[in-house]
């Protein structure tokens, strides 16, 4: 199979800190993972593309200062969200490609709080 | 650019009945491929089912089968025999062939509620 773990599930951080999301595909290699943003009853927004060994891939309007995206290894891609605001309260998900197959793996995402 | 779009922001169907949900897309592309996911309450995406668009036989898997129109641009997705555990919010996605590396390209999605 492809699985992809995404921690942590849940955090609470004070406003002005940062907090740091992993992403990792535990059975394969994922080249390429992707960082999405989802709020409630609405759909995915893609923030991100991270390839490993470079730089990520911001979607227009993301502020690649805020949301550090890390893709240091084939199997770990990180999201840090710096000087956490109540505005970037929401739910992250993750999700980790792998070429032999078409399909994408998602990670089981994380709702962050600021407060 | 692609573009998916799902017409239909809520959706209700009882037990064991059937029930569709609608999708269509817009692409220049010929060849691509097209999912359907669903986030239940547990937000977990579960790949529900995919289709080839080079393939013109319709996907399906147990109860979950697509109609799969390619001219009209349309994948929708049958439920049939409806069960509690179907109730979840359902995205429709695409992703280029060309461009195997990019990201999927959701639909708004279709929120499925299920009563017994």
């Amino acid at each position: 199979g492809a699985v992809v773990s995404q921690h942590p599930s849940r955090v609470i951080c004070k406003s002005g800190t940062s907090v740091k999301i992993e992403c990792r595909s535990l059975d394969f290699q994922a080249t390429t993972m992707f960082w999405y943003r989802q709020f409630p009853k609405q759909s995915l927004m893609l923030m991100a593309t991270s390839n490993e060994g470079s730089k990520a891939t911001y979607e227009q309007g993301v502020e690649k200062d805020k949301f550090l995206i890390n893709h240091a290894s084939l199997t770990l891609s990180t999201l840090t969200v710096t000087s956490a605001h109540p505005e970037d309260s929401s739910f992250y998900i993750c999700s980790a490609l792998k070429l032999t197959v078409y399909g994408y793996t998602f990670g089981s995402g994380t709702r962050l709080t600021v407060v | 650019a692609q573009t998916v779009t799902q017409s239909q922001p809520e959706m209700s169907v009882q037990e064991a009945e059937t029930v569709t949900l609608s999708c269509t897309y817009d692409t220049s592309e010929s060849d691509y491929y097209l999912f359907w996911y669903k986030q239940p309450p547990s937000r977990q995406m579960i790949l529900v089912i995919r289709q080839e668009a080079y393939k013109q036989q319709n996907a399906t898997e147990n109860r979950f089968s697509v109609n799969f129109q390619k001219a009209a641009k349309s994948f929708s997705l049958k439920i049939s025999d409806s069960q509690l555990g179907d109730a979840a919010m359902y995205f429709c996605a695409y992703r280029s062939v060309d461009q195997a590396g990019t990201a999927l390209i959701f639909g708004k999605g279709t929120t499925l509620s299920v009563s017994s």
